[in-house]
């Protein structure tokens, strides 16, 4: 238990298929995050959520819809994705002090096919 | 601007050999934080260490050590008598007081043969 809880692990989906991943935290964090993770790539930051308002979109396309209910939640929409995003989606939180790192969930392994 | 960078893209060692694994940052500020984190298969990223930037003794924990030196802006990672179980991939950031974002280096992956 991470305290950080992504759902579902594994998520295999077609081209045309709308699904959502989820992510929840009880730390009291108030930041957080999406990072994309391709087959050796960089972690590539998509998404920041702060105190639930969206404060950074790292230009990400808009098939991905990223939703922030509350401080403990973040969502993160999918519809007609491409093959190429097939890829590890981390979901990571904090707080506001820049001496704490960021706590991650195991991340969603997302195929599309 | 701040920028971390790991030029070791993979490492290969045998069991019982050490390791270092290097990690340089830039910063303009003056209170920065820098962490390392492992990333085993299973995929999450998991926190091993962190350095403000008014400490640089050297820490060992275990098999661990990591060495900071303010004066290169290096903040390199040694494994000692490295296991199968090492075997990862490795992630040094860096994060600044009063800024939400962490910036990570392209991480090191590291394969320890038994």
């Amino acid at each position: 238990e991470t305290g950080v809880t992504q759902t579902p692990r594994h998520l295999v989906m077609g081209m045309t298929n709308k699904k959502s991943l989820k992510c929840e935290q009880h730390l009291g964090h108030n930041a957080m995050y999406w990072y994309k993770q391709s087959a050796k790539k960089p972690l590539e930051l998509m998404f920041v959520y702060n105190f639930k308002e969206q404060t950074e979109n790292n230009s990400v396309p808009s098939r991905f819809s990223p939703e922030c209910p509350n401080s403990s939640h973040l969502f993160l929409h999918l519809h007609t994705l491409q093959p190429e995003d097939s890829a590890l989606y981390l979901c990571a939180s904090t707080n506001n002090e820049g001496s704490n790192g960021y706590t991650f969930g195991s991340g969603t392994r997302l195929t599309v096919v | 601007a701040q920028k971390v960078t790991q030029a070791q893209t993979e490492i290969s060692v045998v069991e019982k050999e050490d390791v270092t694994l290097d990690c340089v940052y830039e910063t303009r500020d003056t209170t920065y934080y820098l962490f390392w984190y492992k990333q085993p298969p299973s995929g999450e990223l998991v926190f091993l260490i962190r350095r403000n930037s008014f400490d640089e003794q050297n820490e060992i924990s275990g098999r661990y050590s990591w060495n900071f030196q303010k004066s290169t802006s290096s903040f390199n990672f040694t494994i000692t008598a490295s296991q199968v179980v090492d075997s990862a991939v490795y992630f040094c950031a860096l994060r600044s007081l009063g800024n939400n974002d962490m910036r990570f280096g392209a991480g090191t992956r590291l394969t320890v043969k038994p």
